[in-house]
């Protein structure tokens, strides 16, 4: 069965320190990778996707920026972080005619 | 572009009453909808999906959902309300973008259930 592992789940960071976010899927070959941001009290806005190795789209225009190194991993970094980058992060993956399968989540506090 | 909205950004019920979430979708052709569960502190969990079979869609935990073209809705019911239900509910449609599918939230429901 399909898995997706998300690390870490909380993190403190302070203004101006770097950041990078790790995803994994099993059990699954060339899925559909996602990375999406959830304010506090508010829903879920996909920040990119990637639909094989290298291939990374941005929905929105941000501090952030993502990476897929292999087929299975899914990377979501920042240079510097803004107190605006705070918020809980979730991966997801896909197949085709799917819905999102998430992982847990990292609740990334910057202060 | 496809959108959801929740009609409902809370929603309180007693134990054992009926669970009424409203969702209203809109999209330029037949969507793909579903319905998602969030626990305090939790990642997501998919509840039901419609993908264009049957109208009525049944779920884990008891929910279940119906879908209504005419009235471009999506509502999640639930017959029975057990305290465990009480968490934030997101209704979701799905948009296909270069291969991909995007995930377009609704802004959740906050279900809280009274004992």
């Amino acid at each position: 069965s399909q898995t997706i592992h998300q690390w870490p789940a909380t993190l403190v960071q302070p203004v101006g320190s770097p950041l990078s976010l790790e995803c994994t899927v099993e059990g699954t070959s060339n899925p559909n990778l996602y990375w999406y941001r959830q304010a506090a009290g508010r829903g879920l806005q996909l920040l990119f996707y990637s639909v094989g190795i290298g291939q990374i789209s941005s929905e929105v225009p941000q501090n952030l920026s993502a990476s897929r190194p292999q087929d299975r991993q899914f990377i979501l970094s920042s240079k510097k972080l803004l107190l605006s980058d705070s918020g809980f992060y979730l991966c997801a993956w896909s197949g085709k005619g799917t819905g999102g399968v998430f992982g847990s989540g990292t609740q990334l506090s910057v202060l | 572009a496809q959108s959801v909205t929740q009609l409902d950004s809370h929603v309180s019920v007693s134990e054992g009453t009926p669970v009424l979430l409203r969702c209203n979708y809109s999209s330029s052709y037949s969507p793909s909808l579903f319905w998602y569960v969030q626990h305090p502190n939790k990642g997501l969990q998919l509840l039901l999906k419609y993908t264009s079979a049957a109208t009525l869609v049944k779920g884990i935990n008891g929910f279940e959902a119906e879908f209504k073209k005419s009235e471009t809705s999506f509502h999640l019911t639930k017959p029975s309300a057990h305290m465990s239900d009480a968490a934030e509910y997101f209704c979701v449609v799905s948009e296909g973008i270069q291969g991909a599918q995007k995930l377009v939230f609704g802004q959740g429901t906050r279900l809280t259930i009274n004992p």
